[in-house]
């Protein structure tokens, strides 16, 4: 089983500012099948990226993904107030596809 | 408009059986694999298994495999999930979502309770 690590737990920025976040993963995803979900309190997920970099339907542009392999990152070019909530990344190169434990990112 | 709705919250006691459900429409529900996501309270996000409804394949986590069943009915466009004694440790939030791979249409999910 492939585990993803997240780095950091919880990001402190601030409205306007630049957040990357980190996924690493334990072994090779099978070069970039990565993908990357917001998740607000009590709602589901919404898929942000898929393939590592392509942008799901309807995503603002400030949301960005790069990476292969076995790193990965999601960058939020601009931060808006409501950006400020759990992102997830997950893996589907091997079966279980597995999801890394998250960033939460604050004000 | 693809839509997945899932059954309303339960609670159960220890060692009873449970089947939620999860209702496909607005697409080709044989065309697409379905799987189901597990969130216990304040945790992240557990992938728990996936079921392609044209064929049955199924796929599973080693964490869940044994401890669930997944399952569809395409006649009626819906996916289950089910087990046949629950434990507290059952309690969480179970999704739905579209798709063998990343998930890009989700259910709203159904809040499992399990306690004596």
């Amino acid at each position: 089983e492939i585990v993803l690590t997240q780095s950091p737990g919880t990001l402190s920025l601030s409205p306007g500012e630049r957040a990357t976040l980190s996924c690493r993963a334990s072994q090779s995803v099978g070069s970039r099948y990565l993908a990357w979900y917001q998740q607000k309190s009590g709602q589901a997920p919404r898929l942000l990226i898929y393939g590592a970099s392509s942008r799901a339907t309807g995503i603002p542009d400030r949301f960005s993904g790069s990476g292969s392999g076995t790193d990965f990152t999601l960058t939020i070019s601009r931060l808006e107030p409501e950006d400020f909530v759990v992102y997830y990344c997950q893996q589907y190169g091997n079966s279980p596809y597995t999801f890394g434990q998250g960033t939460k990112l604050e004000i | 408009e693809v839509q997945l709705v899932q059954s309303g919250a339960e609670v159960k006691k220890p060692g009873e059986s449970l089947k939620i459900s999860c209702k496909g429409s607005g697409y080709s529900f044989t065309s697409y694999w379905i799987g189901w996501v597990r969130q216990m309270p304040g945790k992240g996000l557990e992938w728990m298994g996936i079921i392609y409804p044209s064929d049955s394949d199924t796929k599973y986590s080693p964490s869940f495999q044994g401890q669930v069943t997944i399952s569809a009915d395409k006649s009626i466009t819906t996916a289950y999930l089910h087990w046949n004694s629950l434990k507290a440790s059952d309690s969480a939030m179970y999704y739905c979502a579209r798709g063998g791979s990343y998930s890009g249409y989700w259910g709203q999910g159904t809040l499992v309770t399990v306690s004596s």
